[in-house]
């Protein structure tokens, strides 16, 4: 199975800071990686799709990218509405897995 | 738009089974793959397989082999999840979601399932 290293595990931050997620493929998955942002007690929600892209309706201060093996995450300028449990999936191979989570929180 | 409506929670016993499902609408049901994920309090998401409704094909994470059938019945849009010889590791919130592109755009509320004598 590809393992999806996500870190960091948790992490606090200002109003406004700047804040980057990441995600290493242990196997090639190219672009075939998204990102979730999961709230409590509700779904995950599609955040970036195919490593660099944003899904509709999702503020453009979220941005995707890649290095080699390393996908990551950013947040321009954090904003309240921010917090949650972000998570990567990568769909290049079956079994399909996830990142193990980062839990953003504020300062 | 596009919904999938869960079941609602389900309180079942050690060793039995349990059947969840997932009402699709505001799409055509039997053109995309339903996918399944399991999510333990606390824990992560692990993905559990799919099902192609067109024509019933599906594709399982090998750890749920046994565990976990997919079906899905095209007449009622409605996809279904039946979790066999129940543990308390089966206790989890189940989600069926649907790709969009390049990830998973459409998501269920979720199915809360203890497994409790």
């Amino acid at each position: 199975d590809i393992q999806m290293t996500q870190s960091p595990s948790s992490i606090s931050v200002s109003l406004g800071d700047r804040f980057t997620i990441t995600c290493r493929a242990s196997q090639d998955i190219g672009n075939y990686l998204s990102w979730y942002q999961q709230k409590p007690e509700k779904s995950p929600k599609l955040m970036i799709y195919r490593a660099t892209n944003l899904e509709d309706g999702v503020p453009s201060r979220f941005s995707g990218s890649r290095s080699g093996s390393d996908y990551s995450l950013t947040i321009n300028s954090l904003e309240s509405e921010d917090t949650g449990i972000y998570f990567c999936l990568q769909h290049k191979q079956y079994p399909r897995t996830f990142g193990g989570g980062t839990k953003l929180e504020l300062k | 738009q596009v919904q999938l409506q869960q079941s609602g929670a389900e309180l079942v016993k050690p060793g039995s089974s349990v059947k969840i499902s997932c009402k699709a609408s505001g799409y055509t049901f039997t053109s995309y793959d339903m996918h399944w994920i399991k999510q333990q309090p606390g824990n992560g998401l692990e993905w559990i397989g799919w099902i192609y409704p067109g024509n019933g094909n599906t594709k399982y994470n090998q750890k749920f082999n046994g565990k976990a059938t997919l079906t899905a019945d095209k007449s009622s849009s409605t996809a279904y999840m039946q979790l066999s010889s129940l543990t308390s590791e089966d206790s989890a919130v189940y989600f069926c979601a649907r790709f969009n592109y390049g990830g998973l755009a459409y998501w269920g509320q979720g199915t809360l399932v203890t497994v409790s004598s």
